[in-house]
């Protein structure tokens, strides 16, 4: 039974450019979460997904970041024009149903030059 | 005031010895905890759920007690391989369905 799984591992990119991360969750699982962990801080909450739904994406910022987790196919956090204050580690978490156990990826490091 | 707020640390311990973890956290309509750890620059692992009743796995043993919204985690005989972050972690659905994690407390078990 394969875990989450996040794609790519490692990320780089030029301010300005757009960032898409993906993540799969594992078998069964229709929750989906995202964090973002900067150096040397906690995980902080982004957004929650279900199949075709946001539930919650008050930790998003505003502008240039979106999340969507399609009817088929993996959840994709997007970032558009990324700044350097963008570099982080990027975490995806599923779980089968509403406040169950999340289990996380192994994560996407992004760097912005 | 941060919702979840944890030990600031790091914890240095010598191995065998006994360690506590503090967690608390300022929102009542809280649900849900649970003890992840982190290895460094890998992902949070699941350690352990908490309930009020208590509970123990191992040398693992986590407390929540909701009158004082304060959840312990206690680590006996600690092995070096337990040197990790340790993350108190806790589910709201309040204002929004959330996640919210500790910041974490680091522990180094030296030989």
């Amino acid at each position: 039974n394969a875990g989450v799984m996040q794609n790519p591992r490692h990320l780089v990119r030029r301010r300005g450019q757009e960032a898409r991360l993906r993540c799969s969750p594992m078998k069964g699982h229709s929750h989906v979460y995202w964090y973002r962990q900067l150096p040397e801080e906690g995980l902080k909450f982004m957004v929650y997904l279900q199949k075709e739904n946001i539930i919650d994406e008050s930790g998003m910022p505003k502008e240039r970041f979106s999340a969507e987790f399609p009817k088929e196919g993996p959840s994709i956090l997007r970032i558009q024009q990324v700044v350097r204050g963008d570099s982080a580690a990027y975490f995806c978490a599923s779980s089968p149903s509403y406040q169950e156990t999340q289990y996380f990826g192994p994560g996407t490091r992004l760097l912005v030059l | 005031r941060k919702e979840v707020e944890q030990d600031p640390g790091p914890f240095n311990v010598p191995e065998g010895a006994t360690v506590a973890f503090n967690c608390t956290y300022s929102n009542s309509a809280s649900q849900s905890f649970f003890w992840y750890r982190q290895d460094c620059r890998k992902e949070p692992k699941l350690l352990m759920s908490v309930y009020s009743s208590g509970n123990e796995d191992g040398r693992f043993t986590a407390q929540l007690n909701r009158a004082s919204q304060y959840i312990s985690l206690l680590i006996r005989d600690s092995k070096l391989s337990d040197s990790a972050t340790y993350l108190c972690v806790v589910n709201r659905a309040t204002g929004g369905f959330k996640t919210i994690f500790g910041a974490g407390t680091r522990l180094f078990v030296k030989a």
